[in-house]
Order: structure tokens, then C-alpha cells, then sequence
């Protein structure tokens, strides 16, 4: 059974803390997602990654990092947290390109509020 | 314009009615499409592809219209755990990043 997970369902931060939202995923997958997810926003792509050590910038980058050392692992890093970065972090995996492969599977999610 | 575009609902219809979702998408290169289902507070869950020639699976039916740059996905026989955020997801020129629409909120009344 395909399996991916989150570090934290909920987490508290405070404003400028640095924060490590980690995922990992059993299924020998070569791509990995971060998203984030507001309500009338949807999901946007902050960063993903299709091989290790590899990492491509998504549609909003800004005021993120990520950290790909081994394949089944992809941590999103929040430099110096603020408010606006208050959100659901949702983290996704893919097989592969192929039209049979693309099916992403999502963690569960992490509900980061910044104070 | 958001790359796709699907009205928010909500949409509360009674049980066994028929409901159908639309989205329309901007970037005319998209190759793949797919319908994700969301349950309250939990991830999105593939429901189904979209291919061109339109598919089927059980109660749900997803068509694609490449000329007017739009899916939709009709639901027959609505049953209570049909109630959910569907998301309309189209991939852009590189088959590695997806676009997802913001979700159609169905609710399925008894």
C-alpha cells in the first residue's frame, strides 16, 4: 500500500522561528512536492523535486527552501516563519511521467499556524 | 485568469439526483487532466483521469473537450459519501508539475 507521511499533523510556530516540515514516502518514487493549501487559492506549488539532490523552484518559492538527501525523504524549511506562511502544507510523490504514472499521492498533511 | 477556473460550489443536491462540475483551463499545451477528490481535512485522493475520448467509471463520467478548453465530470446516482471537494487538475508543459483549481464543494443531502 502506497504510503506517504508528514512529520506533524499540526504545529505551532512563531514568527522568525526557522521550521522543518519533513515527508517521506515508501514507494521508491523519483518526484516529490511541496504544496500549500489555502481556502479560494488551492494548491500551490512551492517546490519539487525529481531526483535526489535535485530541486526546481514552483509558483511560489518565496520565503522557502527544501532539502532532498535521500529519495524518499523531501523536507520543506521555512527560513524565518512568518504569519502570511500560516497554512496546510501538503506533500506529494509521483511515480514517474508516463500518463500510468503520474498519479500523485498526498501525506496528510501539516497545519502550520505562525503567531 | 487562473490557469483553471471551477465554479466553488456550493452544490447541495439530494440523494440519487445527477450533478455535474465544469472547469476550464488556460494553458492550451495541458496534455493530462484528472479529477481529485478532497474529504474535509483530509489530503486529495485521485478519483479519476480524463482522456479524450471521455471515460467512465461506475457513477462517474469525465469528459474532456480540447477546442473550448474544458473538463467536466458528471456524477449519476449521487450517494451520501459523494459529499466532497472535487479538483479539477491539469498538468502544464512538463508532465512534472500539475495545476489544480481551487475545488467544487459537493454536498449530498438525505
Amino acid at each position: 500500500d502506497v504510503k506517504v507521511t508528514q512529520s506533524s499533523r499540526y504545529l505551532v510556530k512563531r514568527t522568525g522561528e526557522k521550521v522543518f516540515l519533513e515527508c517521506v514516502q515508501d514507494m521508491d518514487h523519483e518526484n516529490m512536492f511541496w504544496y500549500r493549501q489555502d481556502p479560494g487559492l488551492g494548491l500551490r506549488l512551492i517546490y519539487f523535486s525529481y531526483d535526489v539532490k535535485m530541486k526546481e523552484k514552483g509558483d511560489i518559492p518565496e520565503g522557502y527552501s527544501v532539502s532532498r538527501e535521500k529519495k524518499e525523504r523531501f523536507s520543506l524549511i521555512l527560513e524565518s516563519a512568518s504569519t502570511n506562511q500560516t497554512s496546510m502544507y501538503l506533500c506529494a510523490s509521483v511515480r514517474g511521467l508516463a500518463a500510468q504514472d503520474n498519479e500523485q499521492f498526498f501525506g496528510p498533511g501539516t497545519r502550520l499556524t505562525v503567531l | 485568469r487562473k490557469e483553471v477556473e471551477q465554479d466553488p460550489g456550493p452544490f447541495n443536491v439530494p440523494e440519487g439526483a445527477t450533478v455535474a462540475f465544469n472547469c476550464t483551463y488556460s494553458n492550451s499545451a495541458s496534455q493530462s487532466f484528472f479529477w481529485y477528490r478532497q474529504d474535509c481535512r483530509k489530503e486529495p485522493k485521485l478519483l479519476m483521469s480524463v482522456y479524450s475520448s471521455g471515460n467512465e467509471d461506475g457513477r462517474f463520467t469525465a469528459q474532456l473537450n480540447r477546442a473550448s478548453q474544458y473538463i467536466s465530470l458528471l456524477i449519476r446516482d449521487s450517494k451520501l459519501s459523494d459529499s466532497a471537494t472535487y479538483l479539477c487538475v491539469v498538468n502544464r508543459g512538463s508532465a512534472r508539475q500539475l495545476t489544480f483549481g481551487s475545488g467544487t464543494q459537493l454536498t449530498v443531502l438525505p
